[in-house]
């Protein structure tokens, strides 16, 4: 299995501020790797696939890069909205594996 | 817009089989070319994959659960589901319903809003 592990596991942050949260996998894959926002009490929602493209609705401050076995999203300037959990995933063998998630809070 | 819900019963007893279905609603779940998978997500902790069915009609499943799974596809009524067979309490958890995108690199591009299952007697 691919073991995805990200960093860090949680981060305080303000409103405004930019914010990188760091994905890495145990073997390389090329760009097969998605990014997900969770709110409390609802479903994932996609942000980013294939590594860097934004998936349709999603804001522009959201943004992804990597390839291989190391990745990263980051929220240019973070919005109120986007205080949540962040996981990362990847998508190019089985099983499918998450990353453990990224909580996001209000400083 | 395609929309998924997740049903089924909320509470299983110990070495029973959970459950569940996926309704797909605002398109058909044979039109395109759309896998289909379920996911799990036990309280405070993250995401397990559980397994796929392909618009084919074959499966995959995670090795992790030891062959308990069984996904399947009803497409009269537009629906897929997943059986788990001798669940313990570790099964207890969220369980969602996805859309498999192929054109984005097999994210999961809609989600169920998910449904909860306990494992108890």
């Amino acid at each position: 299995d691919i073991q995805m592990t990200q960093s860090p596991s949680s981060v305080s942050a303000s409103v405004g501020d930019r914010v990188t949260i760091t994905c890495r996998a145990s073997q390389g894959f090329g760009t097969w790797l998605a990014w997900y926002q969770q709110k409390p009490g609802k479903a994932p929602k996609l942000l980013i696939y294939g590594a860097s493209s934004l998936q349709s609705g999603v804001p522009s401050r959201f943004s992804g890069s990597g390839s291989g076995t190391d990745f990263t999203l980051t929220i240019s300037s973070l919005q109120p909205e986007d205080f949540a959990t962040y996981y990362c995933q990847q998508t190019n063998s089985f099983p499918i594996t998450f990353g453990q998630g990224t909580r996001l809070e209000i400083k | 817009q395609v929309q998924l819900q997740e049903s089924g019963p909320g509470l299983v007893k110990p070495s029973q089989t959970l459950s569940l279905t996926c309704t797909v609603s605002g398109a058909s779940i044979n039109s395109g070319s759309y896998d289909w998978d379920w996911i799990r997500q036990p309280a405070g902790k993250g995401l397990e994959w559980i397994g796929r069915i392909y618009n084919v009609g074959s499966t995959n499943s995670n090795p992790s659960l030891k062959s308990r799974v069984t996904i399947s596809v009803d497409t009269s009524k537009n629906q897929f589901s997943l059986r788990l067979r001798s669940v313990t309490a570790a099964d207890t958890a969220v369980y969602y319903c996805v859309r498999v995108q192929p054109g984005a690199f097999d994210a999961f591009d809609i989600w169920g809003q998910g449904t909860m299952v306990t494992v108890s007697s």
